[in-house]
């Protein structure tokens, strides 16, 4: 099984700052990385599929990078809305596996 | 517009089972596969298993495997998962989620929780 880790596990932000959260799998997983976005009592959002190519609607400010181990999902600028939980999945390989989070929260 | 909608709330006493429906509309149901993910309270999501859209065959995680069965009715455009021998560690919120090629998700239905206490 993948195992994904997620750093850090919280992050206090100003609005307007530049964000970055990291994922790491313990073996490679290709560019096969999607991240998603919670608010409490809400399903989770895709963001990001294929490590960077973005979802249907979401923002320009949203970026992700990375490859086999390695992957970041980039905030540009940090809007009110974006305060939530970020999850990373790998679907390399079975079982499909996510992150543990990143809580984004106000600073 | 694409929509997964889910069946209601549950309580179950440990050892029953549970089945929670998930209705998909906006798009052709038998073309795209159907996930099912859970979130027990503060933990990560934990992906269940899939139905293929194609031929309707399930995969399931080995964690759940002998407990879960992942179905659909095409005539309805829903699907179904089933979870047998309910444990307090099953309370959870469990979702629906459209597969896309690959394996992630790009529509969630709501979340259906389900409740096990004595």
């Amino acid at each position: 099984e993948r195992v994904m880790t997620q750093s850090p596990v919280t992050l206090s932000v100003s609005p307007g700052e530049r964000v970055t959260l990291s994922c790491r799998a313990s073996q490679s997983v290709s560019s096969n990385v999607a991240w998603y976005q919670q608010k409490p009592g809400q399903a989770p959002r895709l963001l990001i599929s294929g490590a960077s190519t973005r979802a249907t609607g979401i923002p320009a400010r949203f970026s992700g990078s990375g490859s086999g181990t390695e992957f970041t999902l980039t905030i540009s600028s940090l809007q009110s809305e974006d305060f939530a939980v970020y999850y990373c999945q790998q679907y390399n390989d079975w079982p499909l596996t996510f992150g543990g989070g990143t809580k984004v929260e106000i600073k | 517009q694409v929509q997964l909608v889910q069946s209601g709330a549950e309580v179950k006493k440990p050892g029953a089972s549970v089945k929670v429906s998930c209705k998909a509309s906006g798009y052709i149901f038998t073309s795209i596969a159907m996930h099912w993910v859970r979130q027990a309270p503060g933990q990560r999501l934990e992906w269940m298993g899939w139905i293929n859209g194609g031929n309707g065959n399930p995969k399931y995680s080995q964690k759940f495997q002998g407990r879960v069965t992942i179905t659909r009715d095409t005539s309805a455009s829903t699907g179904y998962m089933e979870l047998r021998g309910l444990k307090s560690e099953d309370t959870a919120v469990y979702y629906c989620a459209r597969g896309r090629p690959g394996g992630h998700s790009d529509y969630w239905g709501q979340g259906t929780l389900v409740t096990v206490s004595s």
